[in-house]
C-alpha cells in the first residue's frame, strides 16, 4: 500500500539531547513537508524540499535540521537549540506542482522532552 | 505573508448543518484546501477551490470568493464521527505548493 510512515509515535527525550524523527514515503511524491502542531493550533511549517538534496526552511526552522538525501526519505533532527521541543510532528508529501495536488500526512511523532 | 482566520470551536447537533467560515489575507493566492484532523490523528484531505463557487462532495461542500477572501466549509446531515478539527490552508504563488494553515476549527457533534 502506498503512503507515509512516521516512527515512532511516541517519542521520549530528556532536555538537551538532540532527536531524529523519521519519514518515509513510497508514493513516488518530489515534495516532502515536516510540521509542528501544539495541543489546539493549527500547523506549522518548518522546512520543505522540493526534490532530493535539497530543502528550504519555513516559518520556524530555528532549532531544527533536515537532510534529504533520498526522495522517499526526509528525516527531521530536533536539535538543543529548540527551545520548546514538546509538540505533534507532522510529516506530508505531495506531487510538485501548483494544481490540485493535495498534501499526504503521515500519522506523526508526539514528542515529549522533559 | 499569509493570515488565516478561522472560529475556535463550533457545536452542533446530530442531523443538522455546521458552517465553518475561514477568512484569508495573501500576497497571493492558488488554491484552498479543507482537512479533517481527529485528535491525536493525521489530517486527510476534504475538499480543494481554486475558482470561485461552490464544490460538493457528498456532505461535505466548500465554497470560495477570492474577492473577498472567504471561504467556508457545510458539513450536512452531522454525524457523531463528524465531530474533529477543521483546518483551512491556503497556498500562495510561492514555489514549493506550500500551505499556510489556520488555527484550525473543533466541531463537537451532540447526540
Amino acid at each position: 500500500d502506498g503512503g507515509i510512515t512516521q516512527s515512532p509515535k511516541y517519542l521520549f527525550r530528556k532536555e538537551g539531547q538532540n532527536v531524529t524523527l523519521s519519514c518515509e514515503q513510497n508514493l513516488n511524491h518530489d515534495a516532502m513537508y515536516w510540521y509542528r502542531q501544539d495541543p489546539g493550533q493549527g500547523l506549522r511549517l518548518i522546512y520543505y524540499s522540493q526534490i532530493v538534496n535539497d530543502f528550504q526552511k519555513g516559518d520556524i526552522a530555528e532549532g531544527y535540521s533536515v537532510s534529504r538525501e533520498k526522495k522517499e526519505s526526509f528525516p527531521l533532527t530536533v536539535t538543543s537549540a529548540q527551545k520548546n521541543p514538546t509538540a505533534f510532528y507532522l510529516c506530508a508529501s505531495s506531487i510538485e506542482g501548483t494544481g490540485r495536488y493535495e498534501q499526504y500526512f503521515g500519522p506523526g511523532t508526539r514528542l515529549t522532552v522533559t | 505573508g499569509q493570515n488565516i482566520d478561522q472560529p475556535t470551536e463550533m457545536t452542533a447537533t446530530e442531523g443538522a448543518i455546521v458552517q465553518i467560515n475561514c477568512t484569508y489575507q495573501t500576497s497571493g493566492f492558488n488554491g484552498l484546501f479543507w482537512y479533517q484532523q481527529h485528535a491525536g490523528e493525521a489530517p486527510t484531505f476534504l475538499s480543494y477551490n481554486v475558482l470561485d463557487g461552490l464544490e460538493e462532495k457528498g456532505r461535505f461542500s466548500s465554497f470560495l470568493s477570492r474577492s473577498k477572501g472567504y471561504s467556508y466549509l457545510l458539513l450536512k446531515e452531522l454525524q457523531m464521527k463528524d465531530s474533529a478539527s477543521y483546518l483551512c490552508a491556503v497556498r500562495g504563488i510561492a514555489a514549493g505548493n506550500k500551505l499556510t494553515f489556520g488555527g484550525g476549527t473543533r466541531v463537537l457533534v451532540k447526540p
